[in-house]
């Protein structure tokens, strides 16, 4: 059976400071991946989506970017956290048309 | 970017009722999803309808996919203290490769025992 692995669960990080997240999906090949965030317990709204490995769609103009280094490995990434960049984020997998979720990563910014 | 249009916002009820909550769409959507989000937790798949007209269960929980393919709605029948959560629906076109779902904003619920 599939499993989609976040880490880590909870992050605490002054403002400037870097930002990587990773996701892994097992048990499935060539999956599509997203990173979505959340505010407040509302409302997903999508980040980035990639369909293979390097390809990389953002949805949103931000100070965050993602990679995908591996067919599946999801990393999103910040050079310099902002406060607004506090949120709930949850990495995604799709293979056909049911998307999965992972148990996300709760990142406040100081 | 593009929403569903969800409602209610919240919903306050007494265990042992029934519940029903909607989302529409001026967009045709292929294949409705519904999810239900514990705190702190990832989104969880209830329920997917791929036809118009389609209805299906999963326990307590019935959807059904509207007949003009932009609305759908989920009921949860005598409802429990553990339907606690935010549910939340979502609308794929399957245009392309990129399998982006458009999302509502969600439906609170809260039961009281």
């Amino acid at each position: 059976s599939q499993t989609i692995h976040q880490w880590p669960a909870t992050l605490v990080q002054p403002v400037g400071s870097p930002l990587s997240l990773e996701c892994t999906v097992e048990g499935t090949s060539n999956p599509n991946l997203y990173w979505y965030r959340q505010a407040a317990g509302r409302g997903l709204q999508l980040l980035f989506y990639s369909v293979g490995i390097g390809q990389i769609s953002s949805e949103v103009p931000q100070n965050l970017s993602a990679s995908r280094p591996q067919d599946r490995q999801f990393i999103l990434s910040s050079k310099k956290l902002l406060l607004s960049d506090s949120g709930f984020y949850l990495c995604a997998w799709t293979q056909g048309y049911e998307q999965y979720f992972g148990p996300g990563t709760r990142l406040t910014v100081t | 970017g593009q929403q569903l249009n969800q409602s209610p916002q919240s919903m306050f009820i007494q265990e042992g009722e029934d519940v029903s909550m909607n989302c529409t769409s001026s967009s045709i959507f292929n294949t409705w999803l519904w999810y239900k989000q514990d705190p702190g937790e990832g989104p969880v798949l209830l329920i997917a309808l791929y036809k118009a007209g389609e209805l299906t269960s999963n326990g307590r929980l019935t959807a059904q996919f509207g007949i003009t393919r932009k609305d759908s709605f989920l009921n949860i029948s005598a409802s429990i203290p553990s339907d606690v959560g935010i549910y939340f629906c979502a609308g794929l076109t399957n245009a392309g490769n990129n399998r982006k779902l458009i999302w509502g904003l969600g439906t609170s619920l809260a039961v009281n025992p």
